[in-house]
């Protein structure tokens, strides 16, 4: 049962365009997401996260989106640059837990082409 | 800061020999680490949940008797898969939530390729 789906595997956008990077859920638990960008042979690199009392979080050029009736969060990336390739994934957790547990999509390859 | 390290990035053994994995974080105290498994081109799975001071919880489907958990200080966490097979070379990567942290904000380390023979 995948809780939290990225159904992009891919997505290749052209530098300075924007880049919208979508991820669904299917447990109304959860309260707190993440997104993280992952390069090969690394651990992932934290990005941004919003809280369920948001719908709307941004820094810098990354802004994410959390549509909590359609269970649906979407990451947002403009302009994008060459460097922000990368595979990103969405993670949801239940805050309220406290066990800290994060629940991992399955990644969407970003591809932006110079 | 939120640095986490993982020793060795790469092993390579022999079926059957045990390898050790560390997880340390580096410039804060770590109440929690979670170690996760990477297939190719595929989700991070978690494996199993670390707390300094006391047993791992792991999640279903993870032999608790093959990847052993040992979460000896607050900053240091090892993974230990036992009689290792084929099948289990994978990419392992932990984490670690700060001790005082206001969200669940986890720290990556840099994972280890493992590769069994």
């Amino acid at each position: 049962d995948q809780q939290v789906k990225q159904n992009s595997p891919s997505l290749s956008v052209q530098e300075g365009r924007i880049s919208i990077l979508n991820c669904d859920y299917t447990n109304s638990m959860f309260d707190y997401f993440l997104w993280y960008k992952k390069y090969p042979a690394e651990g992932p690199t934290f990005l941004i996260s919003i809280s369920s009392i948001k719908d709307k979080n941004e820094d810098g050029r990354f802004t994410v989106f959390l549509n909590k009736s359609a269970k649906h969060l979407s990451l947002h990336i403009v302009p994008s640059q060459p460097g922000d390739s990368a595979v990103y994934f969405c993670a949801a957790s239940v805050f309220s837990s406290n066990t800290g547990k994060l629940i991992f999509g399955q990644g969407t390859t970003l591809q932006v082409k110079p | 800061g939120a640095v986490v390290s993982q020793h060795p990035s790469r092993v390579i053994c022999k079926s059957g020999t045990s390898v050790k994995i560390e997880c340390r974080s580096l410039d804060f105290q770590a109440t929690t680490m979670f170690w996760y498994r990477q297939f190719p081109k595929k989700s991070l799975m978690l494996m199993a949940t670390s707390n300094e001071g006391s047993k791992a919880t792991y999640e279903q489907g993870v032999e608790k008797d093959k990847f052993l958990i040992n979460h000896a200080s607050l900053t240091l966490s090892t993974l230990t898969v036992t009689s290792a097979h084929p099948e289990d070379s994978s990419f392992y990567i932990c984490s670690a939530r700060p001790a005082v942290q206001s969200y669940n904000e986890q720290f990556f380390g840099p994972g280890t390729r493992l590769t069994v023979l």
